[in-house]
């Protein structure tokens, strides 16, 4: 089955800085990228995600960039807020059923 | 639009007794989910269901069982509860689940159990 792994687990930046996370899969056919944002006593919430045969993809402030051949995708988020402190969990799905980063908690400090 | 909801939100129980999550949907999606939420672990499937009428185990179902009668209802059965099912538990549901299908998945906002 897909295997997905997330870094880091923790990520600790300044309002106004860059943050950035990274996700890497397993199985090359996986075709849908989702990144969810999970606030805090809140179910996750989708934020952004692209299809395999996009590179990249942005709304606003978030970027998402995938590379396929690499089985690599990342979240970026530019002009960081104390808003956005949450937890961030990417997801690859090929077959069926969305598999699943640990998640990463996001601090942004004032 | 209510989306999905789940009850209840909390729930302390008492280990070797018997519980149902519960968890509706109001968009007619085909596909269901429910995942458990342990810190630094992530979100692992439970079960799943394409459509209704029939399921399938995720990654850790041990212990768990689920029922799809109709489109709108995806209850999560927890025979006789121990303490390594205290979690957080989340229903989800989407509009595919086949591999052609980009679509979103919803979640709810949790069942926090506590198993004693």
């Amino acid at each position: 089955g897909e295997n997905v792994e997330q870094h880091p687990s923790t990520l600790s930046v300044q309002e106004g800085d860059s943050a950035v996370i990274k996700c890497t899969y397993s199985d090359s056919a996986s075709n849908y990228f989702p990144w969810y944002k999970q606030e805090l006593g809140k179910g996750p919430q989708l934020i952004i995600d692209i299809r395999s045969n996009v590179g990249e993809k942005k709304d606003q402030r978030i970027a998402v960039t995938l590379n396929k051949t690499a089985k690599h995708f990342s979240l970026h988020i530019t002009e960081t807020q104390p808003e956005d402190s949450a937890v961030y969990f990417c997801a690859a799905r090929g077959s069926y059923i969305p598999t699943f980063g640990r998640g990463t908690s996001l601090i942004v400090h004032p | 639009i209510a989306g999905i909801t789940q009850a209840p939100t909390s729930q302390i129980l008492a280990a070797g007794r018997r519980m149902t999550l519960r968890c509706t949907q109001d968009m007619r999606h085909n596909a269901m989910y429910w995942y458990r939420q342990d810190l630094g672990l992530g979100l692992r499937l439970i079960h799943y269901s394409n459509t209704a009428g029939t399921t399938g185990k995720g990654e850790v179902p041990d212990g768990y069982s689920v029922s799809r009668a109709n489109t709108d209802d995806f209850p999560l059965t927890l025979a006789s509860a121990v303490p390594s099912q205290t979690s957080v538990y989340f229903c989800a549901s989407s509009d595919s689940i086949t591999a052609g299908g980009f679509s979103e998945a919803f979640f709810g906002q949790g069942t926090r159990l506590t198993v004693v």
